[in-house]
């Protein structure tokens, strides 16, 4: 199957820092990506869609502001927690369907774990 | 509403036996997919088994076959012979046609295989 590979795997900041992760398709092209978060023993929740050339998509209760999302190519989104503090610590996964041909099957990073000190 | 219900937040089941995951969906497309992840301590999402709402046969994929009625709205999964490697959080998932590429996820079904 597609390869979604994301960076960093851990990262430890401070209050107040902000963080880049980023996500890649390593083997194929992604007009759209998606970011979720997920803590501790829940489910994975839809952060956002990242949209190739266009702005991201956020949803409902999403700060826009404190969560940037840029689709710099068909291969690359980035997400930046902005000021980050404890509350954003949380694993953060993103993922990118192939195509529409195949099973309609999402390939998922293996998420970044993010802490705040 | 929810999507997807998963009602079984914690399951355990002898090693070697079958179990049953439940998954329910709430939908009025007629075009959508259905899936199943599992997600081991490392926290990555490992696809197991997708389900088309148009397929008329259930889904299978090894040990892992999918109860789908599609009448009732549940797609269940069944895991035969379990491992102990499967101890893991299985999340069911789907995906509408006309919200493109979404997925609405379950709360996941934490499950333990006893030796």
């Amino acid at each position: 199957g597609a390869v979604v590979s994301q960076h960093p795997s851990r990262v430890i900041c401070k209050s107040g820092t902000s963080v880049k992760i980023e996500c890649r398709s390593l083997d194929f092209q992604a007009t759209t990506m998606f970011w979720y978060r997920q803590f501790p023993k829940q489910s994975l929740m839809l952060m956002a869609t990242s949209n190739e050339g266009s702005k991201a998509t956020y949803e409902q209760g999403v700060e826009k502001d404190k969560f940037l999302i840029n689709h710099a190519s068909l291969t690359l989104s980035t997400l930046t927690v902005t000021s980050a503090h404890p509350e954003d610590s949380s694993f953060y996964i993103c993922s990118a369907p192939d195509s529409w041909e195949r099973n309609n099957e999402q390939f998922f990073g293996p998420g970044t774990r993010l802490t705040v000190l | 509403a929810q999507k997807i219900t998963q009602t079984q937040p914690g399951m355990f089941v002898q090693e070697k036996e079958a179990v049953t995951l439940d998954c329910t969906y709430d939908t009025s497309d007629q075009s959508y997919g259905l899936f199943w992840y599992k997600q081991p301590s490392s926290g990555e999402m490992i696809f197991l088994i997708y389900q088309g709402s148009y397929d008329e046969q259930n889904a299978t994929e090894g040990r892992y076959s999918l109860n789908f009625q599609k009448a009732r709205k549940s797609a269940n999964l069944v895991i035969s012979a379990s491992q102990l490697g499967d101890s893991a959080m299985y999340f069911c998932a789907m995906r509408e046609v006309n919200t493109g590429n979404q997925f609405y996820f379950g709360t996941g079904t934490s499950l333990t295989v006893i030796p």
